[in-house]
């Protein structure tokens, strides 16, 4: 079936430097990817999301980048602080944007002084 | 606060006893989705409404599992008879009409069954 998987469960950093999240996708046909970050025991929280149409999109310290190629995707966190210590999903929507986000396992970035 | 609010946050019960579970939206939020997180894993879409009219419910766990939103606002999520395996962290998220906009995520229930 359908699915969003990601390379690595758990990716650790120092402080200051940039991390990278991946992820595969397996249906070619969505067209809105996203990342979502969720912190213990709380929902997950929008960070960014690209169009098929396009291969990058930048927010503030993040980058997100989509290769339909090979049905990857990554996110790029710049300057890495300890706040972005939490746990990335990779989703996208089903049918039409937004309706039935399907979810990857998810990542956990561990991020040390 | 005008974020998507679920309560309770927390509920434990015995196995067999009917649960009920609520989500407010963003009050401007025409769509309202649930979702189930199990441990380590990313939610699982489960129904969601478009005002009042639930668009889609196939992937509800069993017959078991049923929501309604009958305003068009506020909704449910209800477990009969409840299992083990419904232990999981229960989501709702909103977001407006447009499918291209972010969708708003409820600190979710985290359900225990006993």
């Amino acid at each position: 079936g359908e699915s969003v998987g990601l390379h690595l469960p758990t990716l650790s950093v120092q402080e200051g430097d940039n991390s990278i999240i991946n992820c595969a996708y397996s249906n070619s046909a969505s067209d809105y990817f996203i990342w979502y970050k969720q912190e213990s025991g709380k929902g997950p929280q929008f960070i960014i999301d690209i169009r098929s149409n396009m291969d990058k999109r930048q927010g503030q310290r993040v980058t997100v980048l989509l290769n339909k190629t090979v049905k990857h995707l990554s996110l790029q966190i710049a300057a890495t602080q300890p706040g972005d210590s939490a746990v990335y999903f990779c989703a996208y929507g089903g049918s039409g944007g937004y309706n039935k986000l399907i979810f990857g396992a998810g990542t956990r970035l561990a991020v040390h002084p | 606060d005008t974020g998507v609010s679920q309560d309770p946050r927390h509920k434990i019960t015995k196995r067999g006893q009917n649960v009920t579970f609520r989500c407010d939206p963003i009050s401007e939020h025409n769509r309202l989705y649930w979702y189930r997180q199990t441990l380590g894993q990313g939610p699982e879409f489960l129904t969601y409404f478009q005002n009042e009219a639930q668009l889609e419910k196939s992937r509800l766990l069993s017959d078991r599992f049923s929501a309604e939103r009958p305003k068009g606002s506020f909704s449910t999520l209800e477990i009969q008879r409840t299992e083990q395996g419904d232990s999981a962290m229960y989501l709702c998220a909103s977001s407006l009409l447009q499918e291209t906009t972010e969708a708003f995520f409820g600190q979710g229930t985290r359900l225990t069954v006993v």
